[in-house]
């Protein structure tokens, strides 16, 4: 099994579409998780970092479910630009992120 | 600031050429990272620096020489790369990671690098 899975896509959208992402990962003992997306040849960004209460960020809303295992990327009202590969990123041990292969979203006029 | 900026862009070398990549930060991280990324994979974790010194290197091959000569730069130096070597370098930093959890990377623009 692998230590982050993410569903590759592509999720292909109409602008304004309310689209959301989940990722399991298989240590239990993870600490700390987060969303980065990523453009075409570009570097990964912080989208943003998903605590046990859940986290909301304008458009974005992120949840973490550690009794399941899994966490949630929710992207309301779509936008063209959000189009990007969303990753699901985990800490393994202090310092050591472990990436998901990355959801792509591609939102469509 | 979170910037995080690396030299060159782009680099084409040989198989028998010396480069170097270059990374820079001035967000007072303590912690540095080398990734490398192929096209459609995720980052690969290289190598992690905690307080300027060599804290993980993931079985890294030794063409690949990573320094920290200070709290703001990261160098990686490469010598006798073989074509399979062609990829985004990424540079990231963080604060340096406590027990309980990572801390969030920011990461540089990159470095293309073809190997001919």
């Amino acid at each position: 099994r692998k230590e982050v899975e993410q569903d590759p896509g592509p999720f292909n959208v109409p602008e304004g579409a309310t689209v959301a992402f989940n990722c399991t990962y298989s240590n239990s003992a993870s600490q700390s998780f987060f969303w980065y997306r990523q453009d075409c040849r570009k570097e990964p960004k912080l989208l943003m970092s998903v605590y046990s209460s859940g986290n909301e960020d304008g458009r974005f809303t992120a949840q973490l479910n550690r009794a399941s295992q899994y966490i949630s990327l929710l992207i309301r009202d779509s936008k063209l630009s959000d189009s990007a590969t969303y990753l699901c990123v985990v800490s393994g041990t202090a310092s050591k992120l472990t990436f998901g292969t990355g959801t792509r979203l591609q939102v469509t006029l | 600031d979170t910037e995080v900026t690396q030299t060159p862009k782009h680099l084409v070398m040989g198989m028998t050429n010396k480069k170097s990549l270059k990374c820079e930060q001035h967000m007072g991280h303590r912690a540095m990272y080398w990734y490398k990324q192929k096209a459609k994979k995720p980052p690969e974790l290289m190598f992690v620096y905690s307080y300027e010194k060599l804290s993980i290197n993931e079985s890294v091959p030794s063409r690949f020489s990573p320094e920290c000569p200070n709290s703001s730069l990261l160098n990686l130096h490469l010598h006798a790369l073989q074509p399979e070597d062609s990829a985004l370098y990424l540079c990231a930093s963080s604060q340096v990671s406590a027990a309980e959890g990572a801390y969030e990377q920011y990461f540089g623009p990159g470095t293309r690098l073809t190997v001919t």
